[in-house]
C-alpha cells in the first residue's frame, strides 16, 4: 500500500521557537496533502489542505500565518509551526492522496511538545 | 452542519469473538466511506473502504456494510485479536462537502484475552 512518512516523530521545543514538520509520500505522487491536528482522545481535526504548487486552503479558525504550509513537490509537504506556544502542543498528522476520489493515506504523526 | 458520529465510544470484546463497530452519517450525499484504525501514538491506518454503489465489501477478516437507507455504516472484525485493540474511525466524503474526509468521533475497541 501507499506509504506516507513524517519527520520528526517527536519534537520538544521551547516556547517562541519555530518547528518544521515534513510529510512525504514515499511510493506515490500526491496531488493533495492534508494536515490534521489531534488532541488526546479526540478525533482528527483538519487544519489545511495543500495542492502541489499552490497555496494551502486553511480551515476556519486555523491561523495561516502561524501554521505555514508549503507543498513544493508531489511528494513533499511541510508544516511550520511558527513561534510555538504550549497550547500548540499536539499530535500533528499528515495525509496524502493521489487524486480526488482516491483514499487518503496517513503518516505516522508528529508529536509536538512546547515547553 | 453535517457530521459523522458513532454510537459506541468504547467496545470491549473477548478475544476470538466477532466485533461490530457502528457509525451513523448524516450527509445523504456522501458516496465514499473509509474505516481507519489508529493505535496509540500512531497515525490512522487504512482498513477498508466502500463506495455508495455497494452495500458490502470484504477484506481480510474485516467486512464493511453500508445501509444508505438509514445512513449507517458498520465495520465487522472476525475473530478479534489483541492486535485489533485500537480506536476505529469512520470517515465519509461527499462532493457537496468539497470532497474532504469528515471523521467520526472514534470508537475504542478493547480486546480481552
Amino acid at each position: 500500500g501507499a506509504v506516507v512518512s513524517q519527520h520528526p516523530s517527536w519534537v520538544i521545543c521551547k516556547s517562541g521557537t519555530s518547528v518544521k514538520i515534513e510529510c512525504r509520500s514515499l511510493d506515490f505522487q500526491a496531488t493533495t496533502m492534508f494536515w490534521y491536528r489531534q488532541f488526546p482522545k479526540q478525533s482528527l481535526m483538519l487544519m489545511a489542505t495543500s495542492n502541489e504548487g499552490s497555496k494551502a486552503t486553511y480551515e476556519q479558525g486555523v491561523e495561516k500565518d502561524k501554521f505555514l504550509i508549503n507543498h513544493a513537490s508531489l511528494t513533499l509537504s511541510t508544516l511550520t509551526v511558527t513561534s510555538a506556544h504550549p497550547e500548540d502542543s499536539s499530535f500533528y498528522i499528515c495525509s496524502a492522496r493521489i487524486s480526488l476520489y482516491e483514499t487518503q493515506y496517513f503518516g505516522p504523526g508528529t508529536r509536538l511538545l512546547v515547553l | 452542519g453535517e457530521s459523522v458520529g458513532l454510537h459506541l465510544p468504547t467496545l470491549s470484546v473477548q478475544e476470538g469473538d466477532n466485533s461490530i463497530i457502528n457509525c451513523a452519517y448524516s450527509n445523504s450525499a456522501s458516496d465514499y466511506f473509509i474505516w481507519y484504525k489508529q493505535e496509540s501514538g500512531k497515525g490512522p491506518q487504512f482498513i477498508i473502504d466502500i463506495r455508495s454503489n455497494m452495500d458490502k465489501r470484504q477484506g481480510q477478516r474485516v467486512t464493511v456494510l453500508l445501509n444508505k437507507t438509514v445512513k449507517h455504516l458498520s465495520l465487522q472484525i472476525a475473530a478479534t485479536q489483541p492486535g485489533d485493540s485500537a480506536v476505529y474511525f469512520c470517515a465519509e466524503m461527499a462532493e457537496n462537502a468539497g470532497n474532504m474526509l469528515t471523521f467520526g468521533g472514534g470508537t475504542r475497541l478493547m480486546v480481552k484475552p
